[in-house]
């Protein structure tokens, strides 16, 4: 069974640009939610898709979207980046969501740098 | 708001040597606690769980027990090796929102 796909693995882009990463989960996992890795701040959580639905969304601007398709690969888009936008981007797959306690299969993300 | 703290790292052992990583949390409610282990290039795995209070959990060596009096949940393993290295990340799932909040990690480096 394939493991949850991140790409690009890596992208660099300058600041006021936008980006879309791409997010395949594991067959049959519906729920699909993102996280950025900073050295500073850790993890801190992006938001969560089901279904093709948001169903949760973290403390981040409005810069940050994403969506779902039906198949249950996830797309982020970050729009005119800034410098503090640099950071490792994980997704993470699960068959119904952080609700559940279950088990998150992450990706090995999408190192983003913004010059 | 809901929070995790961890010890900041780098922890630096030699192989079979005792591992303590400490975490503690602040949190209302009863969240459920995990650990997960992201080795060089990859993405996090889940090393264990913990969805009440006194529950141990356990995986590969390693366990953990929720602690509510103490609000903690210690990552402990009696004998590192050198595959252990890696960075390892408290997180609890805040039970209103069901966001997973994350520690800021702590890298363990294990030495022959």
């Amino acid at each position: 069974k394939a493991g949850v796909t991140q790409t690009p693995r890596y992208l660099i882009k300058t600041r006021g640009q936008q980006v879309t990463l791409s997010c395949s989960p594991i067959s049959g996992h519906r729920s699909v939610s993102w996280y950025q890795q900073t050295p500073g701040q850790g993890l801190q959580f992006l938001f969560e898709y089901f279904s093709e639905t948001q169903r949760n969304k973290g403390n981040f601007p409005g810069r940050f979207s994403g969506r779902q398709f039906s198949n249950s690969r996830s797309e982020m888009n970050v729009s005119t980046l800034e410098l503090g936008d640099s950071a490792l981007y994980l997704c993470a797959s699960s068959l119904v969501g952080l609700a559940a306690n279950e088990k998150l299969f992450f990706g090995s993300g999408t190192q983003l740098s913004v010059l | 708001g809901n929070s995790v703290t961890q010890m900041e790292g780098p922890v630096t052992l030699s192989e079979e040597a005792f591992l303590t990583i400490n975490c503690t949390y602040t949190a209302t409610g009863y969240p459920s606690l995990f650990w997960y282990v992201q080795y060089p290039g990859e993405g996090l795995q889940l090393l264990l769980k913990a969805t009440k209070a006194d529950d141990k959990g356990s995986n590969k060596g390693f366990e953990a027990t929720y602690r509510k009096e103490t609000t903690s949940f210690h990552l402990e393993k009696g004998s590192v090796q050198v595959s252990d290295s890696a960075v390892y990340f408290c997180a609890l799932r805040d039970g209103n929102t069901d966001k997973l909040i994350f520690g800021t990690g702590t890298r363990l480096q294990v030495f022959p």
